[in-house]
Parts: structure tokens; C-alpha cells; sequence
């Protein structure tokens, strides 16, 4: 049963537009999120995340949202340029455990 | 660069056949991880360690074994291969008291 979820395999996007990729939770007890992003032959790499404790985070052109009522976190990037092209990977944890949950991927293309 | 190594990088090899990764680490990191990455199914925890011969079980363990008996080396064993394991494998690290987790650059791995 896949505990964390992204929904949309796949998003195509404007260079400098807004790039919006969605993560979703089903188990309460996460309290840490994170970012990767792989590009094709390489390990995924982090890239930005956010405790529970928080709501936003951001580093630079990247935006991590969290809604915990909903269960839900969102990356945000924004201008989107051509080398984001790439797939994030969202993946959460527990702070008492030593596992890491990783949803399926969103495969981003930036058009320039 | 967490100074994360992985061997071999691709390997093809036949039903029934042992199989060995190995994940070497540079920096003395105490955790280390073994993931599959398949389409459909994004990253998903086989193994972890939490120190030396500290090892545990993740979500998709059935068919692997691991070593650890050195703080730099973390062995992936498919005792008897499967063609269902054919799979990118991904090793990865984490240093105490961090979330992020640093993955080494995947070995590519078919079962004839």
C-alpha cells in the first residue's frame, strides 16, 4: 500500500512559468518531507524539505508547501527553467524511525 | 558529493544465479540504505543499516539479504536471482541527526 502518492506522472511547462508538483500522505505519523530530483542515469539528488512543524520552506526558485489537515505537500518552482527538467521524487519519514517513504514520481518537462 | 560508490554499475545475469552489490561510503556515515527504482513504483526501501552488522528489513525484503561488517561497505545479496529483480538499485546515506538521505549512482541489473 503506497503511502505516499504523486498523482500526476507526468507535467509539461513553459520555461519561466510556474512548475507545480503535488504530493499526497495517507500516514499521519510522518513529521519530515523532502525533494529529489533525478535526472536520467544518475541517483536521485535532494533537493529541498520541510517539517512538520512548519508550512513553507523556501530556497531560492523552490517552495516546498505543507498542509497537514490535508495531507498534501506541494513543490513549487518558480521561474521553471529547461535544466529542471527532470523527475522529483517526494518522500516522507518519521522522526522516531529510520525509513523513508518515496511516492512514484513526476516526470517534468520544461519547454523552452 | 557524499562519496558514495556503487559496483558493479550494470550487471546481467541468469534465474537462479547469485548475485552481490556493493555500496561503499567514504565518510563514516552511520546509516546506509539499498532501494529499488521500478516504473510505477518510484523508490522503495529493500534494506537499512543502523551501524555495523545493524541491519533491518524494509518494505520489499523478501529475496534480499545484507551485510554489513565494515562501516564503509553495505552488501545487497539476491541469493538466487529472479527475473522480478531486475531493477535500477540505488544506495544511499544519511548522517545522524540529518533527514536528507545522499544516493550513490545506481546499479542497473537484469535477470535473464
Amino acid at each position: 500500500d503506497q503511502q505516499v502518492k504523486q498523482n500526476s506522472p507526468s507535467l509539461s511547462v513553459q520555461e519561466g512559468r510556474i512548475s507545480i508538483l503535488n504530493c499526497d500522505y495517507t500516514n499521519s505519523m510522518f513529521d519530515y518531507f523532502l525533494w529529489y530530483k533525478k535526472y536520467p542515469a544518475e541517483g536521485p539528488t535532494f533537493l529541498i524539505s520541510i517539517s512538520s512543524i512548519k508550512d513553507k520552506n523556501e530556497d531560492g526558485r523552490f517552495t516546498v508547501f505543507l498542509n497537514k489537515s490535508a495531507k498534501h505537500l506541494s513543490l513549487h518552482i518558480v521561474p521553471s527553467q529547461p535544466g529542471d527538467s527532470a523527475v522529483y521524487f517526494c518522500a516522507a519519514s518519521q522522526n522516531t524511525g529510520n525509513q523513508f517513504y518515496f511516492g512514484t514520481g513526476t516526470s517534468l518537462t520544461v519547454i523552452p | 558529493d557524499a562519496g558514495i560508490t556503487q559496483s558493479p554499475r550494470h550487471k546481467v545475469t541468469e534465474t537462479g544465479t547469485p548475485v552481490t552489490l556493493r555500496c561503499h561510503q567514504t565518510e563514516n556515515h552511520r546509516y546506509m540504505y539499498w532501494y529499488r527504482q521500478d516504473p510505477g513504483h518510484g523508490l522503495r526501501l529493500i534494506h537499512y543499516s543502523y551501524g555495523v552488522k545493524d541491519t533491518d528489513k524494509g518494505e520489499v525484503s523478501d529475496g534480499y539479504s545484507v551485510s554489513r561488517s565494515k562501516t564503509e561497505d553495505f552488501l545487497l545479496t539476491l541469493e538466487s536471482a529472479t527475473s522480478s529483480q531486475t531493477s535500477v538499485y540505488f544506495c544511499a546515506i544519511r548522517t545522524t541527526g540529518s533527514e536528507t538521505q545522499y544516493f550513490g549512482p545506481g546499479t542497473r541489473l537484469l535477470v535473464l
